[in-house]
């Protein structure tokens, strides 16, 4: 089955903690991208990647990185500069380039930091 | 910048009523999508709006987007409570090369029976 994988589900951490979210997708699309959601809010773009060995800010970058080092795997990393983790974590992905540029989201890592 | 305002952001409503949701934006685009949001949950694609003057249907959810006015509408018809959730539309951003969607802020709808 073709899809995105999150994992863990849920994840729960002590303040001043590195964390890294799994983002795996099998879709073989180019483009993979991490969004923040809270609380009765939208999608925030936190980095987006077009390829392998590339990615970008989004909007609310500050205290997360990202790497890109295969086109499958797209893992993010709160670090303990970030001083609100705490939120749900969305992974996406879709074919860039094209008209319709469709994005799939995986079914997001909730993460607790206290 | 790019803004996209959905309203209403609350919407609670009767089965078998119609309602429509609305979703404005700020700049020139001509690729809007509709995606719906499960409590807990992560967002499901629902339409996908690839030109002014677009309409697409699904059930009792009907989309259509006027890129001229920058409106899109998630219009809903003889609501069932299957039809509870939270509704974001969401703007591909005039940027060439990556696709950077901005999303509305969400409309919660409750159907009641």
């Amino acid at each position: 089955d073709g899809g995105i994988t999150q994992s863990p589900k849920y994840l729960f951490r002590k303040e001043g903690q590195n964390v890294t979210l799994s983002c795996e997708q099998n879709l073989n699309h180019d483009a993979m991208y991490w969004y923040r959601q809270d609380p009765g809010q939208g999608l925030r773009l936190i980095y987006y990647s077009q390829i392998v060995n590339d990615f970008q800010k989004g909007d609310i970058a500050e205290g997360y990185s990202v790497s890109r080092e295969k086109k499958e795997s797209f893992p993010l990393t709160v670090t303990s500069a970030q001083k609100n983790p705490t939120a749900f974590y969305l992974c996406a992905s879709s074919v860039d380039g094209g008209w319709i540029r469709e994005q799939y989201f995986g079914p997001g890592t909730r993460l607790t930091v206290t | 910048e790019l803004k996209v305002e959905q309203n209403p952001l609350f919407l609670s409503m009767q089965e078998g009523k119609n309602y429509t949701i609305y979703c404005n934006y700020s700049t020139t685009s001509d690729r809007l999508y509709w995606y719906r949001q499960d409590p807990g949950k992560s967002l499901e694609s629902l339409f996908v709006l690839l030109s002014n003057g677009a309409v697409k249907q699904e059930g009792r959810l009907m989309a259509s987007l006027d890129t001229k006015a920058r409106l899109s509408t998630l219009h809903i018809t003889a609501a069932v409570h299957d039809l509870s959730a939270t509704y974001f539309c969401a703007v591909d951003s005039p940027n060439q090369g990556a696709q950077k969607l901005v999303f509305g802020q969400g409309t919660r709808l409750t159907i009641n029976p």
